[in-house]
This record gives structure tokens, sequence and C-alpha cells, in this order.
């Protein structure tokens, strides 16, 4: 397709359980973001890929969540024996040609 | 460490009125700014960006901003809101990472509210 594109758009989750996010970047992108936006707050940092190389996760906030993009397109974001503070939308962005990142639709995730 | 922030969590504007969005940032080099869109269940939208020359930049929809150095500001405005415009936005920096890219750092975000 012709942006970001992220699955489930929704994922309700009991606590204790494991998820897995995905994201499906633009075509081409090599870099990708990954981002988590609690209620009423901006979008914060969580983890980096450049094609298949994890470069950065210093955002993620614990050793719960990991990333992996293994054949340098698809990521997917997996958060294991989720919280209720896990409850937000997890948002994927690719950047195109001036830094410019492009943001998917994002996955809303409610852990009860 | 970088930051952005957004003293105006709401505002209110009445249809066809101008609009200002406040922005303050605090990085250490030279600054890569962004303002975002976000409407109800959709994912953010790019309305313009500054990296350098012309400290007024112009975006989609009729936006623009103007960057000063010396205020640390990026503020957003528009000249004639439309009922549309009612959405949160955001403004954001971009932090230099591994291989050149920039991952953003976003303020908290200002709920746009139009009245007709």
């Amino acid at each position: 397709g012709a942006g970001v594109s992220q699955s489930p758009r929704y994922k309700v989750a009991k606590r204790g359980q494991d998820v897995a996010l995905r994201c499906d970047p633009i075509s081409g992108h090599v870099s990708l973001f990954w981002y988590q936006q609690a209620l009423g707050q901006g979008p914060e940092f969580l983890t980096y890929f450049q094609n298949e190389a994890q470069l950065d996760k210093s955002g993620l906030p614990s050793d719960r969540f990991f990333a992996e993009r293994p054949e340098g397109s698809v990521s997917t974001l997996k958060i294991q024996r989720t919280q209720q503070e896990d409850s937000a939308v997890y948002l994927c962005a690719t950047t195109g040609p001036q830094e410019t990142q492009y943001f998917g639709p994002g996955t809303r995730l409610l852990v009860l | 460490a970088q930051s952005v922030t957004q003293p105006d969590i709401h505002i209110t504007v009445s249809e066809g009125a101008s609009l200002e969005l406040r922005c303050n940032y605090s990085y250490g080099a030279t600054p890569y700014l962004f303002w975002y869109v976000q409407s109800p269940g959709q994912g953010l939208q790019l309305l313009l960006k500054y990296f350098s020359g012309d400290t007024l930049v112009q975006g989609i929809k009729g936006f623009e901003a103007e960057f000063k150095r010396s205020q640390s500001s990026f503020n957003l405005r528009k000249p004639s809101v439309h009922w549309s415009d009612a959405a949160e936005y955001f403004c954001a920096v971009g932090v230099s990472m591994d291989m050149g890219r920039r991952a953003l750092t976003f303020g908290s975000g200002t709920r746009l509210q139009v009245q007709p």
C-alpha cells in the first residue's frame, strides 16, 4: 500500500498475556520507529531500526518489550506479560526523504 | 536532554478566527522541528517542518510556522480556522540517532476546538 499500516488496530488483553503488534512500512523506507502514546500525551520514542538492525532501544520501558525486524521490512513489537500500564496507542513510523516520518494509524492496546 | 513544551493544553476558537499554537523546545544542536496533527482515531499527519533556511515555513491546509532561535520557539499559525481543523496538534523536535536518522521528541499536544 501507499502508507504505513498497522495491525491489529485494536487489541484487548488480559493482564499477563503476551501481545504482538505488527507494522508494515512504506516500501523502500529503511528506517523504522516505534512510539508509545499514552492517553492525553504525545508519542514517546521506544525503538529504532535501520533495515534489520535495531540501532536504539533506549525507549523500551522494560525488558518485557521486544521489537524485531528480521528481513528489514515488516516489524513486530512484542509485549510479554502485559500490565495495565502498558495500555496505550502504539505507533509505527518510517522515514522518507528529508527526515519526514510517516506514521501508521496505530494499535490501541487495552490491558484489563 | 531535549524537550518540547506546548503550554496550551486546550484552545477554543471561532470558525474564521485566526489561530496561534505555541511551541517551545530545548535541544543542544540545530533543531529539526515539526508540527503534526492527529484527528480522533487517526494517525499523525505532518503539517510542516523546519530544517534550515527561511524561518517562516508554509505547510498544508493553510498552516504556517515561524522558527525563532532567540526564543527557542516554533509557533504554528493559521489566518482563518475551519471547523475541520478541530484536532490535536503536536510539536516535535528531531533528535539525532545512529546512522544520521532522527527520532522525534513530542510535546504533550494542544487540543483545538472550533466553535461555529
